[in-house]
């Protein structure tokens, strides 16, 4: 069964400082999702990354995948208060094959930005 | 495009009862997911379609859950008969044919229930 683990689950950062959110996934996968979710909101999609070395980036966030390693990072760089939200990566093992784009979601990590 | 719609969007109801959420995926997407989301279980898949057809509902917690698909732009979830442990934010998802895609999927707000 696929396991897919985020680090850490709650993150605490001061407005201007860089930190990196961790996703580990137990099985081979080329396809990886990260997901942002304001309270009481739905989930938006933020970066999709389709091959080993995919990078992506978007203002604050960068969103990195080592297939090999099994490892995605969400890289938040110079946090402001906006940036405060709860972040899922999830996992689609089977690259929109048998499973029909079923993804697996972590736990989620809820990021609080102080000023 | 109006995105996934999901109604109701609040709905408070008492145990026993029966519960009808409701889901309409974007247009010419053909894959639909329905998820629920608990403090305590993070969000859980309950059941997924492909072009209309039931594939996979191993996330269903129990009998009391139902999920249909009558066509591609409505899918229903019941649960019959409601119990508190039911309480939870349910969203549909939908995603165009991931095999040729980027697979990503894209939420509706969700249903909040709450059983009393």
């Amino acid at each position: 069964e696929l396991k897919v683990e985020q680090n850490p689950l709650f993150l605490s950062m001061q407005e201007g400082k860089n930190y990196t959110i961790y996703c580990n996934y137990s099985t081979t996968s080329d396809r990886l999702y990260w997901y942002r979710q304001d309270p009481g909101k739905s989930l938006e999609s933020l970066f999709v990354l389709l091959s080993n070395g995919a990078v992506k980036q978007e203002g604050r966030l960068m969103a990195s995948l080592d297939t090999k390693a099994r490892l995605s990072t969400l890289h938040i760089t110079a946090a402001v208060h906006d940036l405060s939200a709860t972040y899922f990566c999830a996992v689609d093992p089977d690259a929109g094959g048998t499973s029909y784009g079923k993804l697996t979601f972590g736990q989620g990590t809820i990021l609080t930005v102080h000023p | 495009d109006a995105g996934v719609i999901q109604s109701p969007r609040h709905e408070v109801t008492e145990m026993g009862q029966e519960v009808t959420l409701r889901c309409k995926p974007i247009s010419g997407h053909n894959s639909l997911f329905w998820y629920r989301q608990t403090m305590m279980r993070g969000l859980e898949l309950l059941i997924y379609f492909n072009n209309n057809v039931p594939i996979d509902d191993s996330g269903m917690p129990e009998d009391r859950f139902s999920a249909k698909m009558p066509n591609a732009s409505f899918s229903t979830l019941k649960i019959q008969p409601s119990e508190p442990r039911d309480s939870a934010v349910y969203f549909c998802a939908s995603s165009f044919d991931p095999i040729f895609n980027t697979g990503e999927l894209f939420f509706g707000e969700g249903s909040r229930l709450t059983v009393l």
